[in-house]
């Protein structure tokens, strides 16, 4: 089916582990983002890709990693999960509208426990 | 840079009573404003936009948000809610480019 996926739905990781949140998406959107939802904050931009190859560091980006080699991939790395890590994790894409009009779809999330 | 703020962190309110859900933005230039509504375990989902044109806007489920440039204000509303409508709903704005920039979310619950 078309839309964005991300995976792993749940993930509890211990402090100092490495771990990676998948996204996929199948529409062919240029523009992909990871935010993290926590309580009280909203969402807020870790990392965001305006194409393959292309990132740019959003308001939270410390401690995280991203690549893009492919259009429809926008995997996130921790690469030392610490506590404050601990979130639910969206990963979003929108088309290349003019001017920047489009919206955001989203994946159902994947909840982050670093223990 | 811009900002969201969404003045009410929960808001409960009776079936069939209307809602008001407030959000007042910052930004130095044009704007595209947004609600997104979270139901649980879920993604955000898009309820309404608006890019241009006239200042009020509907979606499909019966919420309006008027635009307010004055006030720079994007306030949600619904004349009658259903107890379906309880989640969690985003504003957002996005500014000169393409990041979007959330609220910190108002939890509606509608109460029986």
């Amino acid at each position: 089916d078309a839309g964005i996926t991300q995976s792993p739905r749940y993930k509890i990781t211990e402090t100092g582990r490495q771990v990676t949140l998948m996204c996929h998406q199948t529409w062919s959107h240029s523009y992909m983002f990871w935010y993290r939802q926590d309580l009280g904050h909203g969402l807020r931009l870790i990392y965001y890709s305006a194409a393959a190859d292309i990132t740019d560091k959003g308001e939270v980006p410390d401690g995280y990693v991203v690549s893009r080699s492919k259009t429809e991939n926008f995997p996130l790395t921790l690469e030392s999960a610490t506590r404050s890590q601990t979130s639910v994790y969206f990963c979003a894409s929108s088309e290349a509208g003019r001017g920047h009009n489009s919206p955001l779809h989203f994946g159902n999330g994947t909840r982050l426990t670093v223990t | 840079a811009q900002s969201v703020t969404q003045l009410d962190s929960q808001v409960p309110v009776f079936e069939e009573a209307p809602v008001e859900l407030r959000c007042n933005y910052s930004s130095s230039v044009s704007v595209y404003l947004f609600w997104y509504v979270q139901y649980p375990n879920q993604g955000l989902q898009l309820l309404l936009k608006y890019l241009s044109g006239s200042t009020l806007v509907e979606s499909i489920n019966g919420f309006e948000a008027e635009f307010n440039k004055s006030q720079t204000s994007f306030h949600l509303r619904k004349p009658s809610v259903h107890i379906s409508d309880t989640a969690e709903y985003f504003c957002a704005v996005r500014a000169g480019g393409f990041k979007t920039i959330f609220g910190a979310g108002t939890r509606l619950f509608v109460k029986a």
